[in-house]
């Protein structure tokens, strides 16, 4: 299985931040990397695909680049709708595997 | 816009049998690729396997023993078997769509199975 790593765990910030986080996969995954927002009692929401591409109606404070193994998510101006739990998933090979998720609170 | 929703009994009993159903609205199952994720309380999330639009499927090595996925396409559903369940099966079980090389992009609402006796 490909081991998706993130860090920090947790990040504390404050709104107007600039946030970023770091997913390592253990072995090349090319570009083949989504991120995901999950928010208290709800169903994630995609947020970036194919490592870079910033999925339909997402905010463009959203970005995310990266490939091979080490990807990063940034959010360049933190707003109070963002706290929440992100996650990265790769799909480059069977099983698809996620990360263990970034909690980013005030 | 696609829709699915999960439905499970809330409550299992340890070494019985976890039966969920996922009916999708506003898309096919005939189409694309169908998902059963899950994620236990206060922990990640684990993709536990799909069946594609042309009844291909493809389990997590961790659950392969356990799982049973399937189609039902007259009703737009699919669904989850997992046998033998204990209480580290306890979890939020979604069920979501993607498309080949692409994310999940559409999720249901998710469905808090609880294993206790």
């Amino acid at each position: 299985d490909i081991q998706m790593t993130q860090s920090p765990s947790t990040l504390s910030a404050y709104e107007g931040d600039r946030v970023t986080i770091t997913c390592r996969a253990s072995q090349s995954i090319v570009d083949w990397l989504a991120w995901y927002q999950q928010k208290p009692g709800k169903a994630p929401k995609v947020l970036v695909y194919k490592a870079s591409t910033l999925q339909t109606g997402v905010p463009s404070r959203f970005s995310g680049s990266g490939s091979g193994t080490e990807f990063t998510l940034t959010i360049s101006s933190l707003q109070p709708d963002d706290f929440a739990t992100y996650y990265c998933q790769q799909y480059n090979d069977y099983p698809w595997t996620f990360g263990q998720g970034t909690k980013v609170e005030v | 816009q696609v829709h699915l929703q999960e439905s499970a009994p809330g409550l299992v009993k340890p070494s019985e049998t976890l039966p969920l159903i996922c009916t999708v609205s506003g898309g096919s199952i005939s189409r694309d690729y169908w998902s059963w994720i899950r994620q236990p309380p206060g922990k990640g999330l684990e993709w536990i396997g799909f069946i594609s639009f042309s009844g291909n499927i493809n389990y997590n090595p961790s659950l392969k023993s356990r799982v049973t996925i399937s189609s039902d396409k007259s009703n737009n559903q699919f669904s989850l078997r997992l046998t033998s369940v204990t209480a580290a099966d306890t979890a939020v079980y979604y069920c979501a769509r993607s498309r080949a090389w692409s994310p999940f992009d559409f999720w249901g609402q998710g469905i808090l199975v609880t294993v206790s006796s």
